[in-house]
């Protein structure tokens, strides 16, 4: 199916555990997202990614890794989880083409560090 | 400091009951701001962009403005469909980072 997926959608893992969330897009946008959200602070950048090998850190990186290997995949790696990363992860993409700036999201995954 | 915030926090109206979201803004060169519309337990819906102040898009019930310092979503005449939570974001010159606002939850009632 043609969009943005994410998995899994649900996870729960123990304090300590590595644990990646999958991000897949069909559409061969060059830029890609992760994002987390929680209550009272919103949607956060955790990493960006402009092209395939290309990532930047956003406002809240720390604990996190990315990589981008293939245009359409862009995995997120919880290295050493802690109950603190518990929250609702968002992918999303955009293009690159002027004017079209807009970015399209995932369905999200629930994560909880127990 | 690029900043985004979303006023009220939380809305309710009645069903039919026209009112405006706002968007306050600081931003060093304005690309784009963004409206989104986010259903319990799903991803944001992109919405709208505006670029420039004085530019209107409308779909449905919603129509968004924009000035320097703030946009305004108008919901007119809303069902309770319409229920949710709206996001602003924006996106300085020179990069493709969004900042969001922790948005306005919008309750319709019948």
């Amino acid at each position: 199916d043609a969009g943005i997926t994410q998995s899994p959608r649900y996870k729960i893992t123990e304090t300590g555990r590595q644990v990646t969330l999958m991000c897949h897009q069909t559409w061969s946008h060059s830029y890609m997202f992760w994002y987390r959200q929680d209550l009272g602070h919103g949607l956060r950048l955790i990493y960006y990614s402009a092209a395939a090998d290309i990532t930047d850190k956003g406002e809240v990186p720390d604990g996190y890794v990315v990589s981008r290997s293939k245009t359409e995949n862009f995995p997120l790696t919880l290295e050493s989880a802690t109950r603190s990363q518990t929250s609702v992860y968002f992918c999303a993409s955009s293009s690159s083409g002027i004017p079209h700036y807009e970015q399209y999201f995932g369905p999200g995954t629930r994560l909880t560090v127990t | 400091e690029d900043q985004v915030t979303q006023s009220p926090e939380a809305l309710r109206l009645q069903e039919g009951e026209s009112s405006s979201l706002n968007c306050s803004y600081t931003v060093s060169g304005l690309r784009g701001l963004f409206w989104y519309r986010q259903d319990p337990g799903k991803g944001p819906e992109f919405l709208f962009t505006l670029y420039s102040a004085g530019e209107e898009k409308e779909k449905e019930r919603l129509k968004a403005t924009l000035t320097k310092k703030e946009s305004f979503l108008h919901i007119t005449a809303p069902k309770p469909e319409d229920s949710a939570t709206y996001l602003c974001a924006v996106q300085a010159k020179g990069t493709y980072k969004y900042i969001f606002g922790t948005g306005t939850r919008l309750k319709v009632l019948a």
